[in-house]
């Protein structure tokens, strides 16, 4: 099983600011199948990153994700309101089981 | 667009079995071109991936949770279904059913999820 960790768990930062979170992984991630999720209070993860690299569809260019092997990061290049919430790394290779990192919560300075 | 949304107990006692029904619409179950999935979230905490079901009734499991694991489909109904055996306080969770596409894809669509409290 791969085991993801984020750091760091909580970052706090004002609107206009840039993001870095970060998600490493125990062992290689095949193909970068590598996924990053946003989760607001109360609702579903919302799938923002796949690939490592490539946006779900109609997410803002504000969001880029990169990295290969064990390391993977994603950037928020310019913080809105509105991205402030708790973002989980995924792997998804061909073998199950799927695994989650902890999380990063992004919240206001 | 797809929706998916879970249905079942919110309250389920120990040593019991939980059994939760995610109905899928504005789309077939029976597409072949998709997993359909249950993942789980304890409150405040981070995502468990509990398993997933392919249409042929193929499926795969979580190794931690998989002794205590059943997941079905009712491709007349639209539906797939969980069922956790033996629970305990530590199943406590909002569960949510999801979408993969075939193929080593993230998971696309969410429900809405529905909270499961184990407690007598």
């Amino acid at each position: 099983e791969i085991v993801l960790t984020q750091s760091p768990g909580t970052l706090s930062l004002s609107p206009g600011e840039r993001a870095t979170l970060s998600c490493r992984a125990s062992q290689s991630v095949s193909s970068s199948y590598l996924a990053w999720y946003q989760q607001k209070p109360g609702q579903a993860p919302r799938l923002l990153i796949y690939g490592a690299s490539s946006r779900a569809t109609g997410i803002p260019d504000r969001f880029s994700g990169s990295g290969s092997g064990t390391d993977f990061t994603l950037t928020i290049s310019r913080l809105e309101p509105e991205d402030f919430a708790v973002y989980y790394c995924q792997q998804y290779g061909s073998s199950p089981p799927i695994t989650f990192g902890p999380g990063t919560k992004v919240d206001i300075k | 667009q797809v929706q998916l949304q879970e249905s079942g107990p919110g309250l389920v006692k120990p040593s019991q079995t939980l059994s939760l029904t995610c109905t899928v619409s504005g789309g077939s179950i029976s597409s072949g071109s998709y997993y359909w999935s249950w993942i789980r979230q304890p409150a405040g905490k981070g995502l468990e991936w509990i398993g997933r079901i392919y249409t042929s009734g193929s499926t795969n499991y979580n190794p931690s949770l998989k002794s205590r694991v059943t997941i079905s489909v009712d491709t007349s109904k639209n539906q797939f279904s969980l069922k956790l055996s033996s629970v305990t306080a530590a199943d406590t969770a909002v569960y949510y059913c999801a979408r993969e596409k075939v193929g080593a894809n993230p998971v696309d669509y969410w429900g809405q999820g529905t909270l499961v409290t184990v407690s007598s």
